[in-house]
């Protein structure tokens, strides 16, 4: 079965400087990997999905993730946080290879300081 | 382009009743899924339909329940609320559901069950 470690339940960062949250997964087969970020009562996003094309991944707002096969990790970096980047985020892998079923990491809080 | 629409935003019950949340997606999607999110599970699949028929379920109870209509909106239903479905149950679509799609979300129907 598919799985998602997030190493983080809270990390705390000083706005410009470098975020970075950690996710491992664990895939029976080659699997599509997705971080999505959910601000207070907004909505889920998608930040940016790996579905193995290059193993850089860039995303939106200055974020972006490397695929490791290696070391089954995905983790997500930017080089400066800014205020606006406090949220909830979500490392997020495809249970299957047919349809839609996607099982989502526990969630890395993301406190920016000033 | 309107986004996924959830209703209703929130819903109080009584143990014992039954629920039905609606969600329509973007035009032009035809996968529509369910996630229960709570503070202590996180984020779980619940179901996907596809063209009207459910293409995959999670590891929830029969209890749970959803439809999808041929304009694809979508429709889940809870029978016989229990205190721990108090959640978010969240709504999401993508155009044909293919593992490597972004999900859009709604915002969400907040339950709680007293």
């Amino acid at each position: 079965a598919q799985s998602v470690t997030q190493l983080d339940s809270h990390v705390s960062v000083s706005e410009g400087t470098p975020v970075l949250l950690r996710c491992n997964y664990s895939s029976s087969y080659s699997p599509s990997l997705f971080w999505y970020v959910q601000h207070p009562n907004k909505g889920l996003q998608l930040l940016l999905k790996y579905t193995s094309a290059a193993t850089l991944v860039k995303g939106i707002n200055g974020f972006e993730a490397e695929f490791k096969k290696s070391e089954t990790s995905f983790h997500l970096t930017k080089p400066s946080a800014h205020m606006s980047d406090a949220a909830e985020y979500f490392c997020v892998v495809s249970a299957i290879n047919y349809g839609q079923n996607f099982v989502f990491g526990p969630g890395t809080r993301l406190s920016v300081l000033p | 382009k309107a986004g996924v629409t959830q209703t209703p935003r929130y819903l109080i019950k009584t143990r014992g009743q039954q629920v039905t949340l609606s969600c329509s997606p973007i035009s032009g999607h035809r996968s529509v899924s369910w996630y229960q999110q709570t503070p202590g599970q996180g984020l779980q699949f619940l179901f996907e339909y596809f063209s009207e028929t459910q293409r995959n379920k999670g590891n929830f109870p029969g209890r749970f329940s959803g439809r999808q209509f041929s304009n694809s909106r979508s429709e889940m239903n809870v029978s016989t609320l229990e205190l721990g479905d108090s959640a978010l149950y969240l709504c999401a679509s993508s155009f044909q559901g293919a593992t490597n799609e972004k999900l859009f979300f709604g915002s969400g129907t907040q339950l709680s069950v007293l």
